[in-house]
């Protein structure tokens, strides 16, 4: 069946330090990669994806690449705030058989916590 | 505009006892998902909706865990005889379409429920 697996948490960094969350995964057929934040008192929030091979995703400075040949989709940040505190989850959409219902499939979390 | 709503925000029962977790998708969107995430683990799918049918309930754990949605709108998740395996926190999220990853869902806060 399909898997996402993060890295060990927590990560604590220093504010403008990078940020590397690595994420590999297991799926069958295609699937499309996600990462989902969820801020301290908030829901769940899509943070970025990509849907093929060699797409980069990014937003709020974070960006990821769909690496197939490695089954990854590490997150980065050149420069993490304090306000990036947060949970970050990966997740993946599996395409097997060429449809799929958009159930998630998600890692298990990394925490960061980022000191001013 | 109003995004997911879920309620109760919590919910504390004892073991043994009946409960039902309301979910309010966003105006419009078709599919309708319900997660369970437990602590320190990242949301489990539970089961998905595609207007008012069950398209997918492969992720119900047994057949004490029920949901609906009569009308394609509004969904209720359904816990019957209550263990204490089942305190973890349930969110729904909608997707204006299920089929194919492209599509966004957007998550509730979540339902915390405690089983005492």
């Amino acid at each position: 069946g399909d898997s996402v697996t993060q890295m060990e948490g927590p990560v604590t960094l220093s504010e403008e330090a990078f940020l590397t969350i690595n994420c590999t995964y297991t799926a069958t057929g295609y699937p499309s990669l996600f990462w989902y934040v969820q801020y301290p008192g908030e829901g769940l929030q899509l943070l970025l994806k990509a849907t093929k091979a060699d797409d980069k995703g990014s937003n709020k400075g974070f960006e990821a690449t769909y690496r197939k040949e490695t089954t990854s989709f590490h997150l980065e940040k050149g420069s993490v705030q304090v306000s990036d505190s947060a949970v970050y989850f990966c997740a993946l959409i599996s395409f097997a058989g060429g449809t799929s219902y958009g159930k998630l499939t998600f890692g298990q979390g990394t925490i960061l916590t980022v000191h001013p | 505009g109003a995004g997911v709503s879920q309620t109760p925000s919590n919910k504390v029962t004892e073991k043994g006892k009946y409960v039902e977790l309301r979910c309010d998708p966003i105006s419009g969107h078709t599919a309708l998902y319900w997660y369970r995430q437990s602590l320190g683990q990242g949301p489990e799918f539970l089961i998905y909706f595609q207007g008012t049918g069950a398209a997918d309930d492969s992720g119900l754990p047994n057949d004490r865990f029920f949901a609906v949605r009569p009308e394609g709108s509004v969904s209720t998740l359904k816990i019957q005889r209550t263990e204490r395996g089942d305190s973890a926190v349930y969110l729904c999220a909608s997707s204006p379409r299920g089929q194919g990853g492209g599509y966004e869902q957007y998550f509730g806060p979540g339902t915390r429920l405690t089983v005492t």
